[in-house]
């Protein structure tokens, strides 16, 4: 069974302080592992896809990273507005729909 | 000019009713889903249709009835309301058959809340 552990559950940044975000994950053949931004009150937003270990994407502030075992959120000089909830997924070789972490809340004080 | 719309946005209602859920997408896309977000934020699968044709049913109860009636729409019909359903219920869509590795777009939600 495909599992995905988020890390930390939430954190607090000040504007401008970078950090990353954990995602785990336990797949039986990975064939893509998506990260989405959700905010309060509105449905996942789709920020990237990653399909094999080594691969970086860039967007903004948001860099992501993925290695066999886990994925990155890297997010640099981070703004109010960047604060939400961000959710990764994976989706296995076996399994005909995506996994999801619990996702990470993250809260960016002016 | 949304690209996934769910109606209605709140439910409230008694447990033992029945009730339903729209959804729609205009992004030309062939695969719709219904996911439940529970309190702790997971989002789970409830089932998939592509081309109109059903492809994931997870363990879901059978008062759970999803209906499409073209590939632009997928419904959800839920009977006999219990307490536990109540939930946060996300449409998504995606330009994928069997086992598409594509993104899924999701809709804002229907909060769906049992007296």
């Amino acid at each position: 069974e495909d599992q995905v552990t988020q890390s930390p559950e939430a954190l607090r940044l000040q504007e401008g302080e970078s950090s990353s975000l954990n995602c785990s994950y336990t797949v039986s053949g990975l064939r893509g592992l998506f990260w989405y931004r959700q905010d309060p009150g509105k449905g996942p937003e789709f920020l990237f896809t990653l399909y094999s270990a080594g691969e970086e994407k860039e967007k903004e502030r948001l860099k992501a990273t993925l290695t066999k075992k886990e994925s990155f959120l890297h997010i640099t000089a981070p703004k109010p507005e960047d604060s939400a909830t961000y959710l990764c997924a994976v989706l296995s070789g076996s399994a005909r729909q995506l996994t999801f972490g619990s996702g990470t809340q993250l809260t960016v004080l002016p | 000019d949304t690209a996934v719309s769910q109606t209605p946005k709140y439910l409230v209602t008694q447990m033992g009713n029945d009730k339903s859920i729209k959804c729609e997408q205009n992004l030309g896309h062939d695969t719709m889903y219904w996911y439940k977000q529970d309190s702790k934020k997971f989002l789970k699968i409830m089932f998939s249709y592509n081309n109109k044709e059903l492809i994931i049913n997870e363990t879901v109860p059978n008062r759970f009835s999803p209906k499409s009636p073209d590939k632009a729409h997928l419904n959800l019909h839920i009977n006999s309301l219990e307490l536990g359903d109540s939930a946060v219920y996300f449409c998504a869509s995606s330009q994928e058959t069997y086992g598409g590795d594509l993104p899924q777009h999701f809709g804002d939600g229907t909060r769906l809340s049992i007296l």
